[in-house]
């Protein structure tokens, strides 16, 4: 059975870092592109940024560009998502995502961004 | 970027009635991968639909996917009472992956 099971969020001050997790399983990882995606409270999901298989290629959304860096480490089946100058409209569920086949979602973490 | 556009914004029907949700694409999703999610209040986006037509796991027969090219449609045959939800399109066959801004299926 894949899961997709995300950590790492909080409480955050504008400014701030944080670095969100996903762990993969019941899949071979490394064959997958990986995805984060986001959703604001009320708003509807925003596609985050992705990662090739073996992490040589990463893209990002214009939001996020310059703040945010996609990596993986295939060996732990893992993707991560470390945040910098974190911004109070990054504020959302950040959910793990692998769309290939059949697209998962893991069950996301909550980052909040206030002072 | 290809820009989702799903239509109507809410859909007001009672228990047991059809529901037809559309989703338009500025441009041509490649391979059909389009994709339908249903998403209630505090829960994560379910999948419903992948592939335009092929329903994942564990959906009922009642959710059906169609369309090719710019226009897909998801289809309820009969409302149940866990269907009022609010409902998305997203398509992953080019980059980046993208999504519509929703319709929401209330009870009326």
């Amino acid at each position: 059975e894949v899961q997709l099971v995300e950590s790492g969020g909080g409480l955050v001050q504008p400014g701030g870092s944080l670095r969100l997790s996903c762990a993969a399983s019941g899949f071979t990882f490394s064959n997958y592109w990986m995805h984060w995606v986001r959703q604001a409270p009320g708003k509807g999901p925003e596609w985050v940024s992705r990662v090739y298989t073996d992490g040589s290629e990463t893209n990002y959304a214009d939001s996020v560009k310059g703040r945010f860096t996609i990596s993986r480490d295939n060996a732990k089946s893992t993707v991560y998502l470390q945040m910098n100058s974190l911004r109070a409209e990054d504020t959302a569920v950040y959910y793990c995502v692998r769309m290939a086949g059949t697209p998962y979602w893991g069950q996301g973490t909550l980052v909040t961004v206030s002072s | 970027e290809i820009v989702l556009t799903q239509s109507p914004g809410t859909l007001s029907l009672s228990p047991g009635e059809r529901a037809t949700l559309s989703c338009r694409a500025s441009q041509s999703v490649s391979g059909n991968y389009l994709a339908w999610y249903q998403q209630r209040p505090g829960q994560a986006p379910r999948l419903l639909i992948y592939g335009a037509s092929s329903r994942a796991t564990g959906i009922p027969d009642r959710f059906s996917g169609s369309g090719s090219g710019t226009d897909f449609t998801l289809t309820i045959s009969r409302l149940e009472p866990e269907d009022f939800a609010v409902y998305y399109c997203q398509q992953y066959g080019s980059s980046p992956l993208t999504f519509g801004g929703g319709t929401k299926v209330e009870t009326k």
